[in-house]
This record gives structure tokens, sequence and C-alpha cells, in this order.
């Protein structure tokens, strides 16, 4: 069975462009989650979606960030535009449901420059 | 508000060795479950093993079990037998409505 794939694995850009990553869950599951993880530390939750809906966007920053899940499948986070804080790991993880084991996916590893 | 926390940044343990790591946490929730994640350098998060909340027994995967005191809202890891393969960064995570609060990690080194 396939895991989580997630792309690209290494973004470098210049601050204030833009930067998006793409996530394509375990096929089957409907719970999809954005996390941030900063250098030495636990990850953070961005946004979960179960299906289509974003069911906890809470700590999305919504000035600069953006998140869709079309057809209840993949998903892309963007980043637009881009600043220094938000160098880091963005990972993407997916579950059957929402109190279901998470599987997470490589992760990309974000740099701005 | 749920807290995850994970109070000892690094541990480090002779292989063949058993070593414990500390989590607490805190939570309003009575419908809980916690989680114990490896991430190894590769980054790839792994999940290791699982605790519900209303479950009295500890969970146990091969040479990993927990110890979750209810009471005392800890939930250590101890490794058995550990080996140079169990080298990673291990999270502790705990949620209720799917939403998981991760704490800040232990970095476990294995010496041979």
């Amino acid at each position: 069975e396939a895991g989580v794939v997630q792309s690209p694995r290494y973004k470098i850009i210049e601050k204030k462009q833009p930067v998006a990553f793409w996530c394509n869950p375990i096929s089957g599951h409907n719970t999809l989650y954005w996390y941030l993880q900063n250098l030495g530390q636990g990850p953070e939750l961005l946004i979960r979606y179960e299906n289509e809906e974003a069911v906890d966007d809470s700590q999305l920053p919504k000035d600069r960030f953006s998140a869709e899940r079309l057809k209840g499948v993949d998903s892309t986070l963007k980043i637009q535009p881009a600043e220094l804080g938000d160098s880091a790991v963005y990972l993407c993880a997916s579950s059957l449901e929402a109190r279901s084991e998470q599987f997470f996916g490589p992760g990309t590893r974000l740099t701005v420059l | 508000a749920q807290t995850v926390t994970q109070s000892q940044p690094e541990m480090s343990v002779q292989e063949a060795e058993t070593v414990t790591l500390s989590c607490t946490y805190d939570t309003s929730e009575s419908d809980y479950y916690l989680f114990w994640y490896k991430q190894p350098p590769s980054r790839q998060m792994i999940l290791v093993i699982r605790q519900e909340a209303y479950k009295q027994q500890n969970a146990t995967e091969n040479r990993f079990s927990v110890n979750f005191q209810k009471a005392a809202k800890s939930f250590s890891l101890k490794i058995s037998d550990s080996q140079l393969g169990d080298a990673a960064m291990y999270f502790c995570a705990g949620g209720s409505q799917g939403n998981l609060i991760f704490g800040k990690g232990t970095k476990l080194s294995v010496k041979p």
C-alpha cells in the first residue's frame, strides 16, 4: 500500500515569493492534515479536512496561507507571500477517520531566503 | 486546552538495554487517546503505539510498551532490548476530536 506522498521534498525561495505544496493521502483516507514542524519542535496542526470540508483551520494564518482539497483526495497548501519565518518542514498526514492513527508523509522542507 | 509535555530533550541508552521516555498530558476531555510517534533522521513520522484513555490495560507492541497512569496524567514509553535502529526523535501526542497535540520530542541515542 502506497503511503502519503508529498512534493516537492525541498523548496528554496526568496521572501515575498509564492510557494505551493502538494499532498496525496493514502487511498480511502477521509481525513487529511497539514502540519508545520519547526526545527527541534513537534508538529503543529495548520488545518484538518474531513473529505472536502476544512473542519479545523483555526491555526492557519489566513492572511498568507490557503489550502484546498478538491474532490476530497489530493490537497494543496499555499503560502503567498512567503516570509523568512515560514522556513520549516510542512507535513501532510492522513487517517481513515478523525480518531484513527495518522500516517505521515516525508514532508517538504521550505527555506525562505 | 490540551497540553503535552516531554521533559527529556535527550536520552541515551546502551544497545540491548531498556529505556523509558516520559510524557505528561493535560486535557479536560473524558474521551481521548494518546500516541507515541518516532521520527528518524529521514524525517518520516512513524506510529509506534496507541493508547485509548478508557482502556485499563497498557498497550504493547513487540519491544515497545506504555505505562499509562490516568490519574497522574502520565504516558511513558518503554523500549526493551534497544536496537541501533531505535535512534530517533520520539514524540508523544494526544487528541480527542481528531486534532493531535504533540510534545516537543525526546531525542534518543543508542550506543553500540
